[in-house]
Parts: C-alpha cells; structure tokens; sequence
C-alpha cells in the first residue's frame, strides 16, 4: 500500500460547479499535510496547508480526518484556470520528509 | 525576488554517461531539498540539506547518485553511468527552514532523458 493514495482521475468538471477529491495515508503519527497544485510541466506550488479544524481559502476547503486518515480539497465555483493536478502531501510521522500522492488531474469545461 | 533555479533545463544523455544537475535555491533558504517526478507520479524525496548538518541522504536510490551543497547555496546532483530507468524530471526546492511546516518553493525542474 501506498503512502499517500489519491485517485489520479481525470475529474472532468464544468465550470462553475464544486469538486472534492480525498487522499488516504497511511501513517498514523503524521502531523503536516499539504495540498500543492502542479500545471501540466510545471513545478509543484503550494496551494494550502490543511489544518486539525479544517480550513478555507477563498474557494478552496480543506478539511483532515484523523481517525480515517485522509484529508480532502473542496473547490468550489471551479474555474478553467484550477484545471492542474492536485498533489496530497503528508509528513512522515516525526519526520521533516514530505510523502508526495501521485496527484488529481483536475480539468474544468467551459 | 529570485526564485529557485535550476539548470540545465533540459538533458539528453546516453546511457552510461555522467550528468551533472545544478540548482540555486532562494538566497537565505537554509533547507534544500533534491525530488526525482517520473511522468505521471508523485514527487520521490532523494536527498535534504539543512544548514551545516549532515544531510539526509535516504532517498538516493543507488550509490551512482550523489549530491552536494555549498554552505546554504548552490547545490549540485549528480548521477554517474546513467541508466534509462533514471530518465525522469529531477526538482530541487529550498525553504527558510527545515522542517515540514515550511513551505517548500521548487524550481522549474531538469527534465532528463537517458537514451
């Protein structure tokens, strides 16, 4: 079992409309956890830490479930311009190592 | 200001060659982090430097990797007799501190291709 799961998709999505996508880890004495975006040959950019509470961010929710180990992204009133893959990142336990999902490719249609 | 840069941008070798991967991280980042992406995955963590501390190398795949960094600047990867299996997009990111709280800033990446 992977580290961190993501399904990859593609989630084909009009605009204007909302979708979640959810990540699994494995590790149970993770602590940080991250959504980062990452357009198509590009690097990887932050796009929100995810908090214990749960967190927004304009239209970007995050929300963490410890007890089932998975955190989710909500984006809402998709946009073309969120079309990118979406990449779950979780600490390791203690450890400063990021473990990278292997991403949600995202694609809004007009 | 400057972000993290990397080159060359892109590496075309033959197999069993040397390639040598330069990345500049932002001036004043003490951590620097070296990621190998093969297309369609997840980043895979290769080496971390923080400071003068002895750095991380748990993630070098094989002993044909290596990596070094110059005080809190430049950092160089290299690989000796390359493989096909290596051919991938190799990223390098800095953040102000260590630590998985840091916001880790990437630089646009060296895409290698091993014939």
């Amino acid at each position: 079992r992977k580290e961190v799961e993501q399904d990859p998709g593609p989630f084909n999505v009009p605009e204007g409309a909302t979708v979640a996508f959810n990540c699994t880890y494995s590790n149970s004495a993770s602590q940080s956890f991250f959504w980062y975006r990452q357009d198509c040959r590009k690097e990887p950019k932050l796009l929100m830490s995810v908090y214990s509470s749960g967190n927004e961010d304009g239209r970007f929710t995050a929300q963490l479930n410890r007890a089932s180990q998975y955190i989710s992204l909500l984006i809402r009133d998709s946009k073309l311009s969120d079309s990118a893959t979406y990449l779950c990142v979780v600490n390791r336990g203690s450890n400063y190592q990021l473990i990278w999902g292997a991403g949600t490719k995202l694609i809004i249609k007009p | 200001g400057a972000g993290v840069s990397q080159s060359p941008s892109n590496k075309v070798t033959e197999k069993g060659k040397d390639v040598e991967l330069r990345c500049d991280p932002i001036s004043g980042h003490t951590a620097l982090y070296w990621y190998r992406q093969r297309l369609g995955q997840g980043l895979e963590f290769l080496i971390y430097f923080q400071g003068n501390s002895a750095p991380d190398k748990s993630g070098l795949p094989s002993d044909r990797f290596s990596a070094e960094r110059t005080g809190e600047s430049v950092s160089t990867l290299t690989i000796q007799r390359t493989q096909q299996e290596d051919s991938a997009v190799y990223l390098c990111a800095s953040s102000l501190a260590g630590g998985p709280q840091n916001e880790q800033f990437f630089g646009p990446g060296t895409r290698l291709t091993v014939l």
